[in-house]
Order: C-alpha cells, then structure tokens, then sequence
C-alpha cells in the first residue's frame, strides 16, 4: 500500500523556539491532511491542500504542498506549550494513509 | 452536532470474551473509518463503509474482527474472539467526501 513517511518522529523545542515536520511520499498524492492529536486525545483535523506548490496559513502554524505534490510540511513559529501534541499527514490517491506522526515536545 | 460518538470509552475484557465497539458518526456524513492505533503500528486502518456499505476491509487484521453498519447512523466493530493482543485504542471516524475525518473520542481496549 502506498506509505506516507514522517520526519522527524519526535522534535523537542524551548517555548518560543521553530517547529517543523515533514511528510514523503513515493508516489503522487492527490491531496494531504493533517491532523493534530493531543497525548491521550484523539487526532483533529487541522487542514486539507490539494494543490500544487499550495501554502495556506493558520495563525502561527503554515502548510505547504511541494510541487510534485510528493511531499508537505507543517511550520509552527514561536512553540507554544499548548502546540505540544503528535502531528499527523495524512495523503494518498483516494483514501489517505496516515504517517507515523511527529511528536512535540515544548519545553517552558 | 455532538461529534462523533463512541462507547465505551474504556472496555477491560478477559481473553477469549467478545468485544463490541460502537460507533455514532455525524450525521450527512456519508464515509465512516474504523482505525486503530498502538505504539507499535501507529494509525492503521481497518475498514470503511461508504453510504453504509464496506468498502474496504483488507485492514481488518483477521477473521476474528468484523464490522456492521446497518445504518447511517450506526457503526459496530466486534472482536470475537479477543486475545492481548488487540489490547489498542479503537477510533471511529467520519468524512463527508472524504474531505477532513472528524474522529471520536476512541475506546481503550485491554484485554487481559
């Protein structure tokens, strides 16, 4: 089946510091989610691209699709502790497979 | 909407005993996932039901796992029998379209 590989798989960071996760794929992705899970939560979902080369922005947090549509990312600026949590992509050609996560850590 | 809803949220059960997870998904939603997660194998999907109807269960680890949605809004997931091994949290999930899964709270299986 098709696999959608994270990095890193877990990432402490000093409040205020830069967080970022990666998400590769082999093959072309129709589209990529992403989704953030807080410890003893359940995975929410935070956004959808779909195009080529798309950045779409929430807050602090900033998404992007790479061009061949392999490959994404999710940026946060300046850690908070509430952002602690495992961040999920999840892409594939219909039904998405989800990678392993990227958990953060924010130490205060 | 409340969300999606499952129950129960915590099931403690002795080896060789059936299991019965249960699912609410919201309603319009016409896609409806069942996944589980472990340390181990992370997010894995197990099967999932368009317009009521599966459509996918090769996830679905073995013959002892099986699933029913005998309505829009309705979803079971049985394990029978249950061995340790399947010990995971069970989480329900539904999309319109595809588009952004809203996910339940998850049930925490232990089975000793």
């Amino acid at each position: 089946g098709q696999q959608v590989m994270q990095i890193p798989q877990y990432q402490h960071v000093q409040e205020g510091e830069d967080f970022t996760t990666y998400c590769n794929s082999s093959t072309t992705l129709s589209n990529i989610q992403w989704y953030k899970q807080r410890p003893g939560g359940h995975p929410v979902f935070l956004i959808q691209l779909v195009k080529s080369g798309e950045v779409k922005k929430q807050k602090r947090l900033t998404f992007q699709f790479g061009e061949a549509k392999k490959n994404s990312s999710l940026h946060i600026t300046a850690t908070q502790t509430t952002d602690v949590g495992t961040y999920f992509c999840a892409g594939g050609s219909y039904i998405p497979t989800f990678g392993r996560g990227t958990s953060l850590i924010v130490h205060p | 909407d409340a969300g999606v809803i499952q129950s129960p949220r915590h099931e403690v059960t002795e080896m060789g005993q059936e299991v019965t997870l249960r699912c609410k998904p919201i309603s319009g939603h016409d896609y409806l996932f069942w996944y589980r997660q472990t340390m181990m194998r992370g997010l894995e999907l197990l099967i999932y039901f368009n317009n009521n109807v599966p459509i996918d269960d090769s996830g679905m680890p073995e013959d002892r796992f099986s699933a029913k949605m005998p309505n829009a809004s309705f979803s079971t997931l049985k394990i029978q029998p249950s061995e340790p091994r399947d010990s995971a949290v069970y989480f329900c999930a539904s999309s319109y379209k595809i588009y952004g899964y809203t996910f339940g709270s998850g049930t925490r299986l232990t089975v000793v």
